[in-house]
């Protein structure tokens, strides 16, 4: 069965410093990975998806994703953090037809 | 379009009260997905429908818990009785679809649910 773990339930970092949220995949057949996320009080929004093409996939708000799949993996980065980044983020894979599962989550936190 | 909407935006109940949540989804999706958010379990899949019909409730707790699509624009999750370990973050999610690639679910804002 699909699933992804997300390391790290919590990560923080500096304004302007690089953002990194790790997610590993288990798939036995090509996935379709997702990155959400979940401002508070709010629901979760896409922030990309990876679907067997470009395996480097460019986001909403400065945010882009790198499909490895010699690592399984598919790591969530933006070059400098803002403020406004920090909320929930989930990585997600697709286990059939329109469903996801999704990891546990990474809280990034942004100090000034 | 408003997006996926809930109702309500929170809920606090006793214990073996009926709770009922609603949802609206986004006109013209075709899917519909009922989620459970708790700091223990994360997000979990409960039922999800398409084009009314329910395809998969395996991640239903257990039979208090019962979900209706009467039509496209409107669905419920209802507890009956509810517990305090119902206590969580209820979200709903709509998503169209187009030929067979994956299409991306578009989130409520949530029914945060407290069981007393």
């Amino acid at each position: 069965a699909q699933s992804v773990t997300q390391l790290g339930s919590h990560v923080s970092v500096s304004e302007g410093a690089l953002v990194l949220l790790r997610c590993n995949y288990s798939s036995s057949v090509p996935p379709y990975l997702f990155w959400y996320v979940q401002y508070p009080n709010q629901g979760l929004q896409l922030l990309l998806k990876y679907t067997s093409a470009a395996t480097l996939v460019k986001g909403i708000n400065g945010f882009e994703a790198e499909f490895k799949k010699s690592e399984t993996s598919f790591h969530l980065t933006k070059p400098s953090a803002h403020m406004s980044d920090a909320a929930e983020y989930f990585c997600a894979v697709r286990t059939g037809f329109q469903k996801l599962v999704f990891g546990t989550g990474t809280r990034l936190l942004v100090s000034p | 379009d408003a997006g996926v909407i809930q109702s309500p935006r929170h809920e606090v109940t006793e214990m073996g009260q009926e709770v009922t949540l609603r949802c609206k989804p986004i006109s013209g999706h075709d899917y519909l997905f009922w989620y459970r958010q708790t700091m223990m379990r994360g997000l979990e899949l409960l039922i999800y429908f398409n084009n009314n019909v329910p395809i998969d409730d395996s991640g239903m707790p257990e039979d208090r818990f019962s979900a209706k699509m009467p039509n496209a624009s409107f669905s419920t999750l209802k507890i009956q009785p509810s517990e305090p370990r119902d206590s969580a973050v209820y979200f709903c999610a709509s998503s169209p679809v187009a030929g067979s690639s994956y299409n991306e679910q578009f989130f409520g804002p949530g029914t945060r649910l407290t069981v007393l």
